[in-house]
């Protein structure tokens, strides 16, 4: 069974309009929760981790753990937020195995 | 800056052959791993390598072996190819500082006819 999952495999929002990826997991202990983003011709890379509570271009998640949701919101979305996001849990003895999500691109209209 | 590099980029295998994915990073990182990734599955962890020497299974681990000799390289072995290993490869490094943040080659796209 999928631990993480992201119901939208697409969504599409206009350029101003606030934006809220999904996503859900299941794990038994306490959660490491991150999400990645590939952008066009780009390398995968880290957008943010729950455990800094830090905003990265705008971006913020909050780990809400009675609904097991890790949602990432943007109050307004630009054109170069278009990309493929992933959200990923992570275990392990180092925390650096990770179980990802199938991921949801993000397209921002003009 | 070169990061994490693999190689090839592009690869296309018939079925029975055998081929190895290169991988090498600069960072000195101590944690190394392979995922795969496929539509609407994401990325799936194959192997992870915590060391120099040391090695262990992922969540698709079958088709796949790994070795790491050097802290620098952690190459991925198809012994041999089948048509279900068409995917997505990327490999991966972090100093294993239970960060969160891993550092991501480019990706080598396989095609096993």
């Amino acid at each position: 069974a999928q631990r993480v999952t992201q119901p939208e495999k697409l969504l599409s929002v206009f350029k101003g309009a606030p934006v809220e990826l999904k996503c859900n997991y299941s794990y038994s202990g306490s959660p490491e929760l991150f999400w990645y983003v590939q952008y066009s011709r780009q390398r995968l890379q880290l957008l943010l981790r729950h455990i800094s509570r830090e905003s990265i271009k705008g971006f913020t998640a909050d780990l809400n753990k009675g609904e097991t949701s890790f949602h990432l919101k943007k109050p307004f979305a630009q054109e170069e937020d278009s990309a493929m996001y992933y959200c990923a849990l992570g275990e392990g003895d180092y925390g650096q195995n990770f179980v990802f999500g199938p991921g949801t691109r993000l397209s921002v209209l003009p | 800056n070169a990061g994490v590099t693999q190689t090839p980029k592009f690869q296309v295998l018939k079925t029975g052959q055998s081929m190895t994915l290169q991988c090498a990073q600069d960072m000195n990182h101590e944690y190394m791993s392979w995922y795969r990734q496929d539509p609407g599955m994401g990325l799936r962890l194959i192997h992870y390598s915590v060391g120099a020497g040391i090695t262990d299974q992922g969540e698709v681990p079958n088709g796949y072996n790994v070795s790491r000799s050097t802290t620098e390289d952690f190459p991925l072995r198809l012994l041999s190819a089948a048509p279900s290993q068409t995917s997505v490869y990327f490999c991966a490094s972090s100093s294993g500082q239970n960060t969160g943040e891993l550092f991501f080659g480019e990706g080598s796209r396989l095609t096993v006819l």
